[in-house]
């Protein structure tokens, strides 16, 4: 059973256009939601972080929107460049970074 | 160059042949990890390290073992690969568990 479930699996967006990915949690003690992007024969690279004391946070084009009540948390991506291409993970962990769970993974196709 | 280094970047073995695939940081870092990526599942943490000499489990250690006998380096061992360890194995690095993880350029291991 998947703690973190991530969706959707695959997602085709036009240059310009919004990316959007979903995560939902059931552990409520979970208190680090960070995203990890991965490029093809590469590890995954964190991209951006939020506690749950916060409901959004941006970091340039990226975006992440926090649900606490809902469980939830999103990757926000402005401006979707063909560059962006690559599999997004979210995650979550109690108490820092080392046991993080990930979730399933999205793989982002921006077409030109 | 900061970097976290596997060996090797691909390997087809046999069943039950042991094999140990290395991980060697130049960060000087006290936290180590191992994490195996499939499809669908995302990365399961399989152990990791706090620091020399001092491993726990992660979430799917079995049939895995591991060492840090040094800070810089971290082996992950299989004393009798089945089919079910084909994977993508991960290994990555922080200063402290309580900072973002750097992750190596990744294994792919196939058993037959």
């Amino acid at each position: 059973q998947q703690q973190v479930k991530q969706s959707p699996q695959s997602l085709i967006v036009q240059k310009g256009g919004i990316s959007i990915i979903n995560c939902a949690y059931e552990n409520t003690a979970f208190d680090y939601f960070p995203w990890y992007q991965q490029f093809p024969g590469k590890g995954p690279a964190l991209l951006i972080a939020i506690r749950p004391d916060v409901s959004e946070k941006k970091e340039g084009r990226f975006t992440i929107s926090f649900n606490k009540s809902a469980k939830q948390f999103s990757l926000h991506i402005m401006d979707s460049q063909p560059g962006d291409s690559a599999t997004y993970f979210c995650a979550a962990s109690i108490g820092g970074y080392n046991k993080l769970i990930f979730g399933a993974g999205t793989r982002l196709a921006v077409h030109p | 160059e900061a970097q976290v280094t596997q060996n090797p970047r691909y390997l087809i073995t046999v069943t039950g042949k042991k094999l140990t695939v290395t991980c060697s940081q130049n960060m000087n870092h006290e936290y180590m990890s191992w994490y195996r990526q499939d499809p669908g599942l995302g990365l399961r943490q399989i152990y990791y390290s706090m620091n020399v000499e001092v491993t726990d489990k992660g979430d799917v250690p079995e049939g895995y073992k591991v060492s840090r006998k040094e800070k810089r380096n971290f082996p992950l061992i299989l004393e009798s690969p089945s089919p079910n360890q084909t994977s993508l194995y991960f290994c990555a690095s922080s200063l402290r568990a309580s900072q973002p993880q750097h992750f190596g350029d990744g294994t792919r291991l196939s058993i037959l």
